[in-house]
């Protein structure tokens, strides 16, 4: 079955503690990104990538890291995790070319700093 | 900037009306196009896609696509209380997917 996962599904952490979201999909897709989302204001990208040990910044990226050292994972990292990176987070990928770019999500990362 | 703008509601519509939902892109070469309906807390899923100019129709649902305006529209026909949700509009121009913030859509019953 074609998917994204990420994992924790639930996180709840303390203020600076380092901490690590897994994005992994199973479809061979170049591109994958990290998205958060807050109340009113939609989904904002934090970093994408269009394909292994090739990252860029997307509209909100500070305090967050990325890497994609292999195809399938994208992992995303907060060094020092503060109470305002508390949200929903998603990861998704998509094939990346002309015509279809159809994006698939994960099932989300809901995460509480303290 | 390539921008997806979409207005953000909410949009109330009766149980059984036809609801409604409008995006325009900023990308020329945007070519496909795609809405996600997304339910509060839970990941957008995919519910239509469109790649070329003029209508799309999926049970309910309609996609249409006008390239020279730029424009984007979902129709929902016959709107149940389940379609209330967040509604993505998103673009797939240079290679990868902007999304625009979302409609809220309430069907009421």
């Amino acid at each position: 079955e074609a998917q994204v996962t990420q994992n924790p599904r639930y996180l709840i952490t303390v203020t600076g503690k380092k901490l690590t979201v897994t994005c992994s999909q199973n479809m061979n897709h170049e591109y994958m990104s990290w998205y958060r989302q807050d109340p009113g204001l939609g989904l904002r990208q934090i970093y994408y990538s269009m394909n292994v040990e090739v990252t860029d910044k997307g509209d909100v990226p500070e305090g967050y890291k990325v890497s994609r050292k292999e195809k399938r994972n994208f992992p995303l990292i907060l060094e020092s995790p503060s109470p305002n990176q508390t949200s929903l987070y998603f990861c998704a990928s998509a094939y990346r070319g002309p015509g279809n770019t159809e994006a698939f999500f994960g099932q989300g990362t809901r995460l509480t700093v303290v | 900037q390539k921008e997806v703008e979409q207005n953000s509601g909410p949009l109330s519509v009766p149980e059984g009306a036809i609801a409604s939902l409008n995006c325009t892109y900023s990308d020329r070469g945007s070519q496909s196009f795609f809405w996600y309906r997304q339910y509060s807390g839970k990941s957008p899923e995919l519910i239509m896609s469109i790649y070329s100019n003029g209508d799309k129709e999926d049970g309910r649902f309609t996609a249409q696509l006008n390239k020279a305006s730029q424009y984007v529209s979902l129709l929902i026909r016959d709107s149940q209380p389940s379609d209330s949700a967040t509604y993505l509009c998103a673009s797939g121009g240079s290679y990868i997917p902007t999304f625009g913030r979302g409609t809220s859509l309430i069907v009421h019953p």
